[in-house]
């Protein structure tokens, strides 16, 4: 199965402030199809997930533009150019190259 | 606009079995394939399984392989989760996930969940 390990597990930021977050893989992510199946989620406070980031650099429907994301292989990074409230919850990469599809830990993110 | 919602927790003594089930609106069922995720409490998230949108190719977590059984119903836009032989480490939230594409490529998303307890 593919490891997948993020840095830090908690960052606690301030608004307005930029915050960068680490997601590694066990082996590459990326497919023949010349994509990298590196997806990133948001899960709040008492919700359920939501997509972020699909194919390590494509924003989901509804998502701002200060998410990005980028990398490539087995590094990859999640940035937000300036947080705000709304931003706090955990952050967690996902793979889906292959099945057992397999989660990061999860990056828990407090706004200061 | 996506909806799902899932249905079919509660409590449940080990050793015995549950069948979720997941309700999808809003979209083109057969288009898509679908993902259940569970979220034990205060843990973070579990890929359990996945099945593409003809049900020809399906998978699951070692974890669960042997005592679950994904299905779907394309004709009632319906996903399923059969679970057996249930352990107290299979408590936790089970979420139904909508992939982006016809097979199994990533959950673009997710129902509210539902609690599954197992214990004595």
């Amino acid at each position: 199965d593919i490891v997948m390990t993020q840095s830090p597990l908690s960052l606690p930021v301030t608004p307005g402030e930029p915050a960068s977050i680490s997601c590694r893989s066990s082996q590459s992510l990326l497919h023949s199809d010349g994509y990298n199946y590196l997806h990133w989620y948001l899960q709040r406070p008492g919700h359920s997930p939501q997509l972020l980031i699909y194919l390590s650099s494509n924003r989901a429907s509804g998502i701002p533009d200060r998410f990005s994301g980028s990398g490539s292989g087995t590094d990859f990074t999640l940035q937000i150019s300036r947080v705000e409230a709304e931003d706090a919850g955990i952050y967690y990469c996902m793979q889906g190259l292959q099945t057992p599809f397999t989660f990061g830990p999860g990056t828990k993110v407090d706004i200061k | 606009e996506v909806q799902l919602v899932e249905s079919g927790g509660g409590l449940i003594e080990p050793g015995k079995s549950l069948r979720l089930s997941c309700a999808a609106s809003g979209f083109t069922f057969d288009d898509f394939a679908m993902h259940w995720v569970r979220q034990a409490p205060g843990k973070g998230l579990e890929w359990v399984s996945g099945i593409v949108w003809n049900s020809r190719s399906l998978d699951y977590a070692d974890s669960v392989k042997g005592r679950f059984t994904i299905s779907r119903d394309n004709a009632k836009n319906s996903l399923h989760l059969d679970m057996n032989s249930l352990r107290v480490e299979d408590t936790a939230v089970y979420y139904c996930g909508r992939d982006y594409t016809s097979s199994l490529g990533g959950v673009d998303s997710w129902g509210q969940g539902t609690l599954v307890t197992v214990s004595s």
